[in-house]
């Protein structure tokens, strides 16, 4: 299978911890997107990158949220002093540039409980 | 900004009955509009999408036509199984620089019952 890959695919960590998530995009896909979803609602947009460059953050991207893409491949997205309001699932997607516009593939997301 | 409405659920149907989840949006130029399908745990799988006013989108049954004037992209399916349980999520897709940032709905779940 060669689908949007996340890991891990649930984290329980302390209050205050530092977390991080790894995503690997569908192969050859450039560009690659962020997104967190809380119990009973729809995902939010948090960041995305084309190849190594990421092109825009949402407001909801804390200074203690960061993501790398450092070589246009897989990416990574740290979450440091975690908080009780950061429990959610991270969702990674990608999409190839010219396929039909915003056609994105989702992974099948990482839970995050912080306790 | 660009916002998303779906009509509130849950919404409980017997087996082959029809169904219509309702979602209305807002937007600035010529959006994309999706539907997405997330089972119990997982994450979400597109089930079909509309690039252009008075596209439909269709797959496994379920279908959508992208209707400028009513700025709608309403579900249906004439005939639901149990295996369609799942919350669905309806999408809006800006372009230009916002291309990818995905706008969604709050999700409808829905439940078939045998």
């Amino acid at each position: 299978d060669t689908g949007v890959s996340q890991d891990p695919r649930h984290k329980i960590t302390k209050r205050g911890q530092n977390v991080t998530f790894r995503c690997d995009p569908i192969s050859e896909h450039n560009r690659l997107y962020w997104y967190r979803q809380t119990l009973g609602q729809g995902p939010e947009f948090l960041t995305y990158f084309q190849n190594e460059a990421q092109l825009e953050k949402s407001r909801l991207l804390s200074d203690r949220f960061s993501a790398e893409r450092p070589k246009g491949s897989f990416s990574t997205l740290e979450i440091q002093r975690t908080e009780q309001g950061d429990s959610a699932m991270y969702l990674c997607a990608s999409s190839y540039q010219r396929e039909p516009r915003n056609t994105i593939y989702f992974g099948e997301g990482s839970w995050l409980t912080v306790v | 900004g660009n916002s998303v409405t779906q009509m509130e659920g849950p919404v409980t149907l017997s087996e082959e009955a029809f169904l219509t989840i309702n979602c209305t949006y807002t937007a600035t130029g010529y959006p994309s509009l999706f539907w997405y399908v997330q089972y119990p745990g997982e994450g979400l799988q597109l089930l079909l999408k509309a690039t252009k006013a008075d596209d439909k989108g269709s797959n496994k049954g379920f279908e959508a036509t992208y209707r400028k004037e009513t700025t709608s992209f309403h579900l249906e399916k004439g005939s639901v199984q149990v295996s369609d349980s799942a919350v669905y999520f309806c999408a809006l897709g800006a372009g230009g620089t916002s291309y990818g940032k995905l706008t969604f709905g709050q999700g409808t779940i829905l439940t078939v019952h045998p």
